[in-house]
């Protein structure tokens, strides 16, 4: 079995500070994580991917996020925050023996203050 | 950059009535999926599709709904005899192969609303 909690539901950042959204898992076998993102009234955009190549993961729009397998967790950060960066962030993850479908977490409400 | 995109945007119907949802995946991409989001949920597999056949579907996907993938282009997720219940946004998604490492791409998604 697979799930994946998002710590906090919405979080308020000042334009140009540190985002920091939190991802925490539970997989069985090897993940393979991913972020995305959903602007309003917009699907969900790939950010970025985990796929056991590298433990740290450049994505677009400045994001980045550390597999860290100890915890186990797939935090998502961003050093400067844009007010271009308020949305809704996903952390999902799949892995081989859960099948084709990725898993959920609730979601993180970015909101970016001026 | 290729995109999926589902119609329509918004779908209001009567409960007991069937709805067919529609989307068209990447032109190049083998599997497709349909997600659903009731509102303030998380977002929650319904069901895979790969090779004109059902992959894998989750218990929410049950005898009410069907996929279909009708032509070349378009696939469809159908409920019979709609429910309170399944008023939610309808996400469709698509990957080039079914790898678990490959990433899937969304549309923006169907907003049902079931009076």
């Amino acid at each position: 079995a697979q799930s994946v909690t998002q710590l906090g539901s919405h979080v308020s950042v000042s334009e140009g500070a540190l985002v920091l959204l939190r991802c925490n898992y539970s997989s069985s076998v090897p993940p393979y994580l991913f972020w995305y993102v959903q602007y309003p009234n917009q699907g969900l955009q790939l950010l970025l991917k985990y796929t056991s190549a590298a433990t740290l993961v450049k994505g677009i729009n400045g994001f980045e996020a550390e597999f860290k397998k100890s915890e186990p967790s797939f935090h998502l950060t961003k050093p400067s925050a844009h007010m271009s960066d308020a949305a809704e962030y996903f952390c999902a993850v799949r892995s081989k023996a859960a099948g084709n479908k990725l898993t959920f977490g609730g979601g993180t409400r970015v909101l970016v203050k001026p | 950059e290729p995109e999926v995109t589902q119609t329509p945007s918004h779908q209001v119907t009567q409960m007991g009535q069937e709805v067919i949802l529609r989307c068209v995946p990447i032109s190049n991409h083998l599997y497709f999926y349909w997600y659903r989001q009731i509102l303030g949920q998380k977002v929650e597999f319904l069901v895979s599709f790969y090779n004109n056949e059902i992959s894998e579907k989750s218990e929410i996907f049950d005898d009410q709904f069907s996929v279909e993938r009708p032509d070349g282009s378009n696939f469809t997720l159908k409920i019979r005899s709609t429910k309170l219940e399944d008023s939610a946004m309808y996400f469709c998604a698509s990957s080039e192969e079914g790898q678990a490492n490959q990433p899937q791409h969304f549309g923006d998604g169907t907003r049902l609303s079931i009076l």
